[in-house]
């Protein structure tokens, strides 16, 4: 167990509709990432945030945004969605320093019809 | 930033120790080379991070040579339970965020 969760676990749901997804960093971390994984293209970093400030943007699609709240906990919004969205997307949480390490949640998977 | 390579696969049996090296030719004087693990629908989970010469856990042993452009993970005595894909980055000097390649996917057999 890392220490980080997300909710939900799975999610269904169909094309054009928007989902939150939730994640509670492990406690005393900062800085919260968010990572797309699809068969496709593998492991891929979206967005970080640092104490509630976006710090670093990776692959993120103008339909995905992200916030990190006052609690240190994120959420990911993904909108207009489409069936290339579907894939597995995980949160990891650092102290936010440099080269410090990564802990990832369990994931949330998305499926979308 | 530095790319990074390694095997897409390899196959090992119980108790054997395992190899697995990653060449990163651009490597910058600043960069850290970190290994992950990753099992099928679960996040990675890091396993070591290194600098240079050798760097060893209670999991692993990260080996760096002097030119630093490649890195040897050695896993000693796998378990069917380090069945896994292992991912080498860089990571980039100032920077937190990671870019994961494709991995190598380690099979342990009986």
């Amino acid at each position: 167990d890392s220490g980080v969760t997300q909710t939900p676990k799975h999610l269904i749901t169909a094309t054009g509709q928007r989902v939150t997804l939730r994640c509670s960093p492990r406690s005393g971390d900062l800085s919260v990432y968010w990572y797309q994984q699809s068969l496709d293209q593998g492991l891929q970093f979206l967005i970080q945030y640092y104490n509630g400030e976006e710090r670093a943007k990776g692959n993120i699609l103008e339909r995905f945004s992200a916030q990190q709240f006052p609690d240190l906990h994120s959420e990911l919004n993904l909108s207009s969605l489409e069936l290339g969205d579907s894939a597995l997307y995980f949160c990891a949480s650092s102290g936010g320093g440099p080269q410090e390490t990564q802990y990832f949640g369990p994931g949330t998977r998305l499926l979308v019809l | 930033l530095a790319k990074t390579t390694q095997p897409i696969s390899m196959d090992s049996y119980e108790g054997q120790e395992v190899n697995i090296t990653c060449s990163h030719n651009n490597i910058a004087t600043n960069d850290y080379i970190t290994w992950y693990q990753q099992f099928p629908s679960q996040g990675p989970r890091f396993i070591i991070q290194g600098y240079k010469t050798k760097v060893t856990n209670e999991v692993a042993s990260l080996f760096i040579p002097a030119d630093r452009k490649s890195s040897t993970l050695s896993l000693p005595r796998v378990s069917l339970s380090d069945t896994a894909v292992y991912y080498c980055l860089v990571v980039l000097s100032g920077y937190s965020t990671l870019t994961f390649g494709k991995g190598t996917m380690l099979l342990v057999s009986p």
